[in-house]
């Protein structure tokens, strides 16, 4: 069954330092998505993302982050200047068109910010 | 705001036996429900999507239920299996934007025993 594939499956990195963060999502899946969830806290989300462009995204998702889809596979998420605060893991989804479809999730990204 | 509520927090159940996780959400405008299972280390995997319209949906073992007039749900784990440890969570989503502002509750930390 195609999955959504995530790399790499932890980075640390320092404060300060950008850090990008990589998925590829199901082939034929349309929408893309980034979640995040802080050890023992909810999954929360961060930014969804169609047809090349932010279809929406949170008040978390400041000018410190950024997505994009550099070629017809991957789909990355980057944080400029991380902070403390940034540790936590990131999930990336994706789904096809058909409407109420699933999200798939990756096994996620930890990011520890030293 | 919109939020999601799971009860309990944690639950243990000895094999073989039953058990129902509860959920109450205030979101607007609802889309649709959704309860996904989490394994440790892993991304969330869908287990049922339930809209406005849909008052009960089984996938296997799993039967969820939507009472969208009290804003409730219900998952219902029937003969549960050793490998059916994992936490269990609602999302909501909200909007007209399909999937993309999900709302998650915090989860039910389930522990199936021998």
């Amino acid at each position: 069954e195609p999955e959504v594939t995530q790399t790499p499956s932890h980075q640390v990195t320092q404060m300060g330092q950008e850090v990008i963060l990589r998925c590829v999502p199901i082939s034929n899946h349309l929408y893309f998505y980034w979640y995040r969830q802080i050890l023992g806290q909810k999954v929360e989300f961060l930014v969804s993302f169609y047809n090349n462009e932010i279809s929406e995204k949170s008040e978390i998702f400041d000018d410190q982050f950024s997505v994009e889809r550099p070629d017809g596979s991957n789909f990355t998420l980057k944080i400029r200047s991380t902070k403390l605060e940034d540790s936590a893991m990131y999930f990336c989804a994706s789904r096809d068109r058909v409407h109420n479809s699933p999200l798939h999730f990756g096994n996620g990204t930890r990011l520890t910010v030293t | 705001k919109n939020q999601v509520e799971q009860s309990p927090q944690s639950l243990i159940i000895l094999e073989g036996k039953n058990c129902t996780l509860q959920c109450n959400y205030t979101v607007s405008p609802f889309s649709n429900l959704r309860w996904y299972k989490q394994d440790t280390g892993r991304g969330p995997v869908s287990l049922t999507i339930m809209t406005f319209s849909e008052n009960t949906k089984s996938n296997g073992r799993y039967t969820a239920t939507l009472d969208a007039d009290t804003k409730q749900s219900s998952l219902h784990i029937t003969a549960s299996q050793l490998s059916d440890s994992a936490s269990y969570i609602c999302v909501v989503s909200a909007g007209k934007n399909q999937g993309g502002k999900l709302i998650f509750g915090q989860g039910t930390e389930l522990s199936v025993k021998p």
